[in-house]
């Protein structure tokens, strides 16, 4: 079985200002990580994923995730927020049965 | 169609009736996902359909939720005598997986059941 931690479930930051949230994961197989955004309103939209290669992958909207596999960590971040980066994000991990298992999401409030 | 659509998007319905809500996913996508929403929590997985069929509906919470996929496309989730407990939104996904779950998932908009 696979678990998600989303380690704050509410991130305040002023505009312009760089964030990170993050994500622990755990699972006895293979993974794939994802993060998904959710703006207001709106429906889940894929962000970025790490399948393999490369441990830092680069998103949508400037955002990018580093996955780091001796801390089950893939932490996204991103220098330099704007107003309409507020959202909630979703960290996920999927194995290869196709099933993805998500996290209880983090609330960014990007502030003026 | 470009994405994937839900119908209705907002329903409210009275404790004790049965409801159905549609999944009509991106046309060529062979896995379906339906997860459900509820206020300020996480995605909580209910059914998965590979085609027509359902390798995995672990996460349907009782006998009262029924799922099914006709055609290899649209998809019915039936909530029998709906509780208050059932209010969520529910959320349907769609992706182009052959092999595993690299692909991600393209979600729809939802829809919100309130049951009142």
């Amino acid at each position: 079985a696979q678990s998600v931690t989303q380690l704050d479930s509410q991130v305040p930051v002023f505009e312009e200002a760089p964030v990170e949230l993050r994500c622990n994961y755990s699972s006895s197989v293979s993974v794939y990580l994802f993060w998904y955004v959710q703006y207001p309103n709106q429906g889940l939209q894929l962000l970025l994923k790490y399948l393999s290669g490369s441990t830092l992958v680069k998103g949508i909207n400037g955002f990018e995730a580093e996955f780091n596999k001796s801390q089950t960590s893939f932490h996204l971040r991103k220098p330099s927020v704007h107003i309409s980066d507020t959202a909630e994000y979703f960290c996920a991990v999927t194995t290869n049965a196709g099933k993805s298992t998500f996290g209880d999401g983090t609330t960014l409030t990007v502030k003026p | 169609g470009a994405g994937v659509s839900q119908s209705p998007s907002n329903k409210v319905t009275e404790k004790g009736k049965d409801v159905e809500l549609r999944c009509d996913p991106i046309s060529g996508h062979t896995a379906l996902y339906w997860y459900r929403q509820s206020l300020g929590q996480g995605l909580e997985f209910l059914i998965y359909f590979q085609g027509n069929s359902a390798p995995d509906k672990s996460g349907l919470p009782s006998d009262r939720f029924s799922a099914e996929r006709t055609g290899g496309s649209v998809s019915t989730l039936t909530i029998q005598r709906t509780q208050q407990e059932d209010s969520a939104v529910y959320l349907c996904a769609s992706s182009e997986e052959r092999t595993g779950g690299a692909y991600g998932y393209t979600f729809g908009s939802g829809t919100r059941l309130t049951v009142v």
